[in-house]
Formats: C-alpha cells, sequence, structure tokens
C-alpha cells in the first residue's frame, strides 16, 4: 500500500476564514511534508516532519501552521490566506532510512481557492 | 530551491512512438526519482534509482541514474494516450529534493 489521503479535495475560503488541511497515510512512513503547487510549476517544499517534529521550515508564513497529531496524520491550518496562497497543497510521505529518505509518495491534493 | 535543468519543456508525438526526456544538475544526488502528474492530480512515482549507474525498469518506463550521480533520463517505449500528463525528475540528497520544471508530454493516437 503506497497510498497518501488527503482531504478535502476542494476548498473555498475567504480570507478572514479558519480551515484545516488533513493528511493520512498507513505506510508506516515516519517522514511526512507539505508542499504547495502552482499552475504549471513543480512542487515547492513548505514543511517537514520527521518522528512528529517539525525539522524543516522553508520560511513559510505564519498564516499557515503545520501540526503533526501522530506519526500517520499531518494538518495543516490556515487562516487570515491571500489570494495569492491559491494553488494545489500536496501531502507527501517517506521512510526514515538514509537511503530511501527521499523516495516520497504523494497524495491526491487538495484544491485551495481563497477569495 | 533551485530547479534541477529538465528537457524538453514539452513533447508533441504520436502513439506508438518512444519517448527520451532528461535532468541535469550542478549538483550530485543520491537519488534521482521520476514521477507523473495528471491535471489535479497528486505526482505518482513512477520509478526511484538509488545507485549511479543504475538503471530501472517499470513496464514500458525506463530510467537510469547517470555515472556522474549530476543526471538522470527517462525513456517511454511505445506510447500510448495514457501517458499524457506532466513528468517530473527529483534529485534528493541530505534532506534537500529539487525538483525539475516538468516535461508536458502530448499523444497523438
Amino acid at each position: 500500500d503506497t497510498e497518501v489521503t488527503q482531504t478535502p479535495k476542494h476548498l473555498v475560503m475567504g480570507m478572514t476564514n479558519k480551515k484545516s488541511l488533513k493528511c493520512e497515510q498507513h505506510m508506516g512512513h515516519r517522514a511526512m511534508y507539505w508542499y504547495k503547487q502552482k499552475a504549471k510549476k513543480p512542487p515547492e517544499l513548505m514543511f517537514v516532519y520527521s518522528y512528529e517534529k517539525l525539522s524543516i521550515n522553508e520560511s513559510v508564513p505564519s498564516r499557515f501552521s503545520p501540526e503533526c497529531p501522530n506519526s500517520s496524520l499531518l494538518n495543516l491550518h490556515l487562516h487570515a490566506l491571500q489570494p495569492e496562497d491559491s494553488a494545489l497543497y500536496l501531502c507527501a510521505s517517506s521512510q526514515d532510512k538514509a537511503r530511501t529518505m527521499g523516495t516520497q509518495y504523494f497524495g491526491p491534493g487538495t484544491r485551495l481557492l481563497v477569495l | 530551491g533551485q530547479q534541477l535543468n529538465q528537457s524538453p519543456q514539452s513533447m508533441f508525438i504520436q502513439e506508438g512512438e518512444d519517448v527520451s526526456m532528461n535532468c541535469t544538475s550542478s549538483s550530485i544526488f543520491n537519488t534521482w526519482l521520476w514521477y507523473k502528474q495528471d491535471p489535479g492530480e497528486g505526482p505518482v512515482l513512477l520509478i526511484a534509482l538509488y545507485k549511479a549507474g543504475e538503471l530501472t525498469s517499470n513496464g514500458r518506463l525506463t530510467a537510469q541514474f547517470g555515472i556522474t550521480r549530476k543526471d538522470s533520463f527517462l525513456n517511454i517505449s511505445a506510447s500510448i494516450p495514457s501517458d499524457v500528463g506532466i513528468y517530473f525528475c527529483a534529485g534528493y540528497n541530505n534532506n534537500d529534493m529539487r525538483f525539475g520544471a516538468g516535461t508536458r508530454l502530448t499523444v497523438k493516437p
């Protein structure tokens, strides 16, 4: 099973709303990632969690707040977003072993539209 | 982070033709990956390469990890309409994941 699930599939929110994106994997992976992808561009790394601890924050604005409640779940809390934050948000996971750490499996993404 | 140099940017081919795309970098990577992404979906892992010189196949797909560890190519043989999509290469080394800009493949029946 190499499945990463994400909910919701689509999300429309106003600039004053608070919403959350959810990601789940049951592959026993201990590294989980959030990416942002704009149209016709490759994914851009936002956050990395390793063993439920935030290990990398790629200078992401504080209106994006990640959370890793346990080894299978990853959330991204959104507050006071801007229209330019509209994008496809991708979750990924990988094993923690050095050889395969980079082999990341992506979820289907959440298409976010900020009005 | 800085993108890898992926080429070609786009390809228009006839069904049944073979396809080749490649990625180069000025940096060394320990892992090279190839993904395919359909519109509105997440990237799907096609092939992962872990060793310089490694040649790996997955059905009609073949990918190689360059000897210098700075490049990789992906070949698709006997293309079919469902091969349409965007193909991304990615290189990984020490918590650093870089992506190519993607190759957009169109297959004409």
